[in-house]
């Protein structure tokens, strides 16, 4: 079974400031790989996916993320946050066909101060 | 495009009473999958459906939930008895299968509140 580990629980940042979030998983096969957002009070949205090809994947609002196999992780990056970044971050797995449930992490509550 | 629906959004009830929730995946998508998210454990899967047959139900917790798919467009999940610790927040989520990496697309949740 996959396990997802996220490092941070809390990350408080200040405007403009590079963000990193650290995620990495447990699995020994295939696996395609999510960063979701969750805004207060919103539904979760996806940021962006790895599924295959470049490791080095870029989503939406300026996220990228960076597939490393042989750390099995998959962090998340910005260059700059913005105050419109503060949110729940979740990473999360699921075997390489694709079809199954995502395994969660417990997320990262990321605030960005003004 | 309509995305995924869920109802109700909120529903507050009583220990011992029936609960139901409702999802009704976006238009054409072959999967769906009921989540559960609380502050303890966080998002869990419940169970999901391919193509209206439940794959898994490993993540169901007791025989007190169970779900359905009748058809592609509706699905249901009950509660019940219901217990002030079935109180999370009720997600569900579609995707289609071919899809690459079958991105699933949540709905806005149900926030279910037992006393």
């Amino acid at each position: 079974a996959q396990s997802v580990s996220q490092h941070n629980h809390h990350v408080i940042l200040s405007e403009a400031a590079s963000l990193e979030l650290g995620c990495n998983y447990s699995y020994g096969g295939t696996v395609n790989l999510f960063w979701y957002v969750q805004y207060p009070g919103q539904h979760l949205q996806l940021l962006l996916k790895y599924f295959s090809g470049d490791p080095l994947v870029k989503g939406i609002k300026g996220f990228e993320a960076e597939f490393i196999k042989s750390k099995f992780s998959f962090n998340l990056r910005k260059p700059s946050v913005q105050w419109s970044d503060t949110a729940e971050y979740f990473c999360a797995v699921n075997a390489g066909g694709g079809a199954d449930g995502l395994t969660f992490g417990k997320g990262t509550h990321l605030i960005i101060q003004p | 495009d309509a995305g995924v629906i869920q109802s109700p959004r909120h529903e507050v009830t009583e220990m011992g009473q029936e609960v139901t929730l409702r999802c009704k995946p976006i238009s054409g998508h072959n999967s769906l999958f009921w989540y559960r998210q609380t502050m303890m454990r966080g998002l869990e899967l419940l169970i999901y459906f391919n193509n209206n047959v439940p794959i898994d139900d490993s993540g169901m917790p007791e025989d007190r939930f169970s779900a359905k798919m009748p058809n592609a467009s509706f699905s249901t999940l009950k509660i019940q008895p219901s217990e002030p610790r079935d109180s999370a927040v009720y997600f569900c989520a579609s995707s289609l299968e071919r899809s690459p990496a079958g991105t699933q697309y949540f709905g806005p949740g149900t926030r279910l509140l037992v006393l």
